[in-house]
């Protein structure tokens, strides 16, 4: 009974390293979206999943890899971390054509 | 999500109406959306409105589009404490019903 949940939800790095953030959902939903929230930006989508092994690119994706080989994980990939990605990160998930559910976020800071 | 404008504060004392504004650009939307977030929370879907529609009532809350200006309300009826948070008004972007652009968010703050 889960439904959509993010881990970690804190998270603090070094410009340079790898960090990976967690989306795992229990609805079986297709989509799966990622996106980042910024003071006066509002929610912008990163990438976005149609289905398992389907990817495609959302408004601001330079710097993030995605991936998506199973229907309910949607993990999103920091290769280098910046300082310009300390950012809340929201993923959510959906049947086609139906409202977004959102997880409660991730917090994170780049140093 | 700069495509969809919001005005980014509004004060509103308890027992009050408040209305919220939005304006988008993309003519093609097939829903509009009104998202709350709750702080340290994700979002939260408050009401949609097909683009078919002028208004939408759900309880105290009331949704009008004017789809010649681009324009979308939120009215929420004797607002509360509770109703303390940010909302972001949405749109399906490009004709596909799967991808939403966002406005900034409305923080509302409801006073004694």
């Amino acid at each position: 009974d889960a439904g959509i949940t993010q881990s970690p939800r804190y998270k603090i790095t070094e410009t340079g390293r790898q960090v990976t953030l967690m989306c795992h959902q229990t609805w079986s939903h297709s989509y799966m979206f990622w996106y980042r929230q910024d003071l006066g930006h509002g929610l912008r989508l990163i990438y976005y999943s149609a289905a398992a092994d389907i990817t495609d690119k959302g408004e601001v994706p330079d710097g993030y890899v995605v991936s998506r080989s199973k229907t309910e994980n949607f993990p999103l990939t920091l290769e280098s971390a910046t300082r310009s990605q300390t950012s809340v990160y929201f993923c959510a998930s959906s049947h086609p054509g139906r409202e977004q559910f959102f997880g409660p976020g991730t917090r994170l800071t780049v140093l | 999500g700069e495509d969809v404008e919001q005005s980014l504060f509004l004060s509103v004392r308890e027992g009050d109406s408040s209305v919220i504004n939005c304006t988008y650009t993309d003519s093609s939307s097939t829903y509009l959306y009104w998202y709350k977030q709750e702080p340290g929370a994700g979002l939260q879907l408050l009401t949609y409105i097909f683009s078919n529609m002028d208004m939408k009532q759900d309880q105290r809350l009331t949704v009008l589009l004017n789809k010649k200006d681009k324009h979308l309300s939120l009215r929420i009826a004797d607002t509360q404490t509770g109703d303390s948070a940010i909302y972001f008004c949405a749109e399906s972007i490009g004709g596909n019903d799967y991808k939403l652009s966002f406005g900034a968010g409305t923080t509302v703050t409801v006073r004694a």
